[in-house]
């Protein structure tokens, strides 16, 4: 029963060093998202997409690009790392959007030096 | 303005406590409604969804009020294990996505 699994859990880059984050669910959701979640701001949405092959932008997504090229899984890159990018990500799922709960994976822990 | 707003407590409460939360949203056109909780450093967690007729899990209850544009939980009974946020959350009036308020913070203390 793995739901939506994000990986790594945790991760120390350089300024100026590139990532990709990796969410997989399983629950055949159409929907993924990409959230930040800093202390005091709650959870911001960074990219989303409706289905296989799409992406699209959410309330901060300077800096990061994401790829949805299989269903299950939605990558979120950081091309060139900044401290200002140092937060807890959270990868979402959803059956079929905005009137259907979100299920979260638990969470990458990124610090950029 | 936020789209949805909470007060982000905390709320300190003995165990066995009624605590009620509310939380405001901003735009008419939301239909849908959600509380999740969320655990210091964890990921969060749908607790229940928002009906338009309110509805109740156990100790906790949930009710949605249109006129007024504000979302309840009451949790009744409550146990050192309700610590945590609990996040309110709406959808933005389209079909893609949610937003999420702040959260509220609950201690539930001996």
């Amino acid at each position: 029963n793995a739901g939506v699994t994000q990986t790594p859990k945790f991760r120390v880059l350089k300024t100026g060093q590139s990532m990709t984050l990796l969410c997989a669910q399983d629950m055949n959701h159409e929907y993924m998202y990409w959230y930040r979640q800093d202390p005091g701001m709650g959870l911001r949405l960074i990219h989303y997409s409706v289905g296989e092959g799409t992406t699209a932008k959410g309330e901060v997504p300077d800096g990061y690009n994401v790829s949805r090229l299989k269903k299950q899984n939605f990558l979120l890159g950081l091309e060139s790392a900044a401290p200002s990018q140092t937060s807890v990500y959270f990868c979402a799922s959803s059956y079929s959007g905005g009137h259907q709960p979100q299920h979260f994976g638990d969470g990458t822990r990124l610090s950029i030096l | 303005r936020k789209e949805v707003e909470q007060d982000p407590g905390p709320f300190n409460v003995p165990e066995g406590a009624t605590v009620a939360f509310n939380c405001t949203y901003s735009n008419s056109a939301s239909q849908s409604f959600f509380w999740y909780r969320q655990d210091c450093r964890k990921e969060p967690k749908l607790l229940m969804s928002v009906y338009s007729s309110g509805n109740e899990d156990g100790r906790f209850t949930a009710q949605l009020n249109r006129a007024s544009q504000y979302i309840s939980l009451l949790i009744r009974d409550s146990k050192l294990s309700d610590s945590a946020t609990y996040l309110c959350v709406s959808d933005t009036g389209t079909a893609s996505k949610l937003t999420f308020g702040t959260g509220t913070r609950l201690q539930v203390t001996l």
